[in-house]
């Protein structure tokens, strides 16, 4: 199946900083990517859709300039987290589509803010 | 909106016995819905992908059924093992090909 790599796997940052998620389709372009967001035992929440080439479509409540995102490729977007607080502290996956059908979803990135 | 619903208390069957998990939706008309496993600290892994037009499809040990009129997918795992436990996630693919996953329902098969 089709491989999406999500990096870091793991970041810790300082209340303030910013932090860059990069999720790359390994084996396959994709035009449309998604980033959600995990709470424990919850469901993923979507924050945003991410289109190759154009302006990515953020859901209702979600900050567009809180959570910068990126498709500058048909490879590779990127997620980031600006002025970042404590209760920005999550589970971020990334998805790409795989011929408009199957989302293939990256391995996840654990937040934590201090 | 929406409204997508998967039984959170834990399903806990005894190996080689039939687990069936239950998706719920209310609000929608999706084209498609599919199902996903996720482990502890990892993305979701796609499953399998049911249309509206099927009522069932199956994969090695996997069958799902999709009823449109009860709004409904069941989700079975056959000859259960200990290596399926997980949790199952049902997701809803709506405009746009946006997916929008139910809370999803943990699975413990035990030897």
């Amino acid at each position: 199946g089709a491989v999406v790599s999500q990096h870091p796997s793991r970041v810790i940052c300082k209340s303030g900083t910013s932090v860059k998620i990069e999720c790359r389709s390994l084996d396959f372009q994709a035009t449309t990517m998604f980033w959600y967001r995990q709470f424990p035992k919850q469901s993923l929440m979507l924050m945003a859709t991410s289109n190759e080439g154009s302006k990515a479509t953020y859901e209702q409540g979600v900050e567009k300039d809180k959570f910068l995102i990126n498709h500058a490729s048909l490879t590779l977007s990127t997620l980031t987290v600006t002025s970042a607080h404590p209760e920005d502290s999550s589970f971020y996956i990334c998805s790409a589509l795989f011929r408009n059908t199957e989302a293939f979803f990256g391995q996840g990135t654990r937040l934590t803010v201090v | 909106s929406q409204k997508i619903e998967q039984n959170s208390e834990a399903l806990n069957i005894q190996e080689g016995k039939t687990a069936t998990l239950t998706c719920n939706y209310t609000n929608y008309s999706p084209a498609y819905l599919q199902w996903y496993r996720q482990d502890p600290g990892r993305g979701p892994v796609f499953l399998l992908l049911i249309r509206e037009n099927e009522k069932e499809k199956r994969k090695e040990r996997l069958k799902v059924t999709f009823d449109t009129t009860l709004k409904q997918s069941l989700f079975h795992i056959t000859a259960s093992q200990p290596a399926d436990s997980a949790t199952y996630l049902c997701a809803l693919v709506g405009n746009f090909n946006k997916f929008y996953f139910g809370s999803g329902t943990k699975l413990n098969v035990k030897p």
